[in-house]
């Protein structure tokens, strides 16, 4: 069975950092897509990053408002994914999901999230 | 590429034939999905390339659309089709959702 679990959430202060993992296994990691998808409480789903497979050049792209204090990275021997996060403020409150991004440009298997809060 | 859904919510009953829609703010062919999220849960992927219904998915569900409208039918509500459903487009970056349709059993 495929299996993602998602760890490092916390209560951080505004202008901290973080950094999540995704543990997974069931799949071929190496070969796979992933992104982290986040959604704030009571909120819908907002797509943060996404990092391709080492053949593809483990090229990311992230969501624009980010304003480049999210970074994607991967460790393909631990079958793990990682997103740091910089200058936190109360807007990155939420829950973080990550999954893994399929051929048909869909989100296919999800974990089930680690919860950020910032708070003062 | 901005998605908006309609309606927000909705509310109806067992048997019912429930329509929601998504619009892209720009054309993006057929990629297209659509997603359940059940209230503390993971999203859960329903159907792909806008009309492909994904493994184990009931076959009352169905999409359908091309470019920059699209819908999702549940021929007959059931109980457990409540949550709130999303679209998302994987035409081009940044990856979008749509806001969201709650999906409510009378």
């Amino acid at each position: 069975d495929v299996q993602l679990v998602e760890s490092g959430g916390a209560l951080v202060k505004p202008g901290g950092s973080l950094r999540l993992s995704c543990s997974t296994s069931g799949f071929a990691f190496s070969d796979a897509w992933l992104a982290w998808v986040r959604q704030a409480p009571g909120k819908g789903l907002e797509w943060v990053g996404r990092i391709k497979s080492a053949a593809d050049n483990l090229t990311t792209d992230y969501a624009a408002a980010l304003n480049g204090r999210f970074s994607l990275s991967r460790d393909d021997s631990k079958k793990t994914l990682y997103l740091e996060i910089s200058s936190l403020s109360v807007g990155d409150t939420g829950l973080y999901y990550c999954a893994t991004y399929g051929s048909a440009r869909r989100f296919d298997h999800w974990g089930q999230g680690t919860l950020v809060t910032v708070s003062s | 590429i901005h998605m908006i859904q309609s309606p927000t919510s909705l509310s109806a009953s067992v048997g019912d034939r429930v329509t929601i829609i998504c619009r892209s703010s720009q054309g993006i062919g057929s990629w297209l999905a659509w997603y359940q999220q059940k209230p503390g849960r993971a999203p859960k992927v329903l159907i792909s390339v806008a009309s492909r219904l994904e493994n184990g998915v009931p076959s009352r569900f169905r999409g359908r659309g091309s470019g920059t409208e699209f819908a999702l039918t549940i021929s007959s509500l059931q109980p457990e089709d409540f949550g709130t459903y999303y679209c998302q487009q994987g035409h081009s970056y940044p990856l979008t959702f749509g806001g969201g349709t709650r999906v409510e059993i009378k």
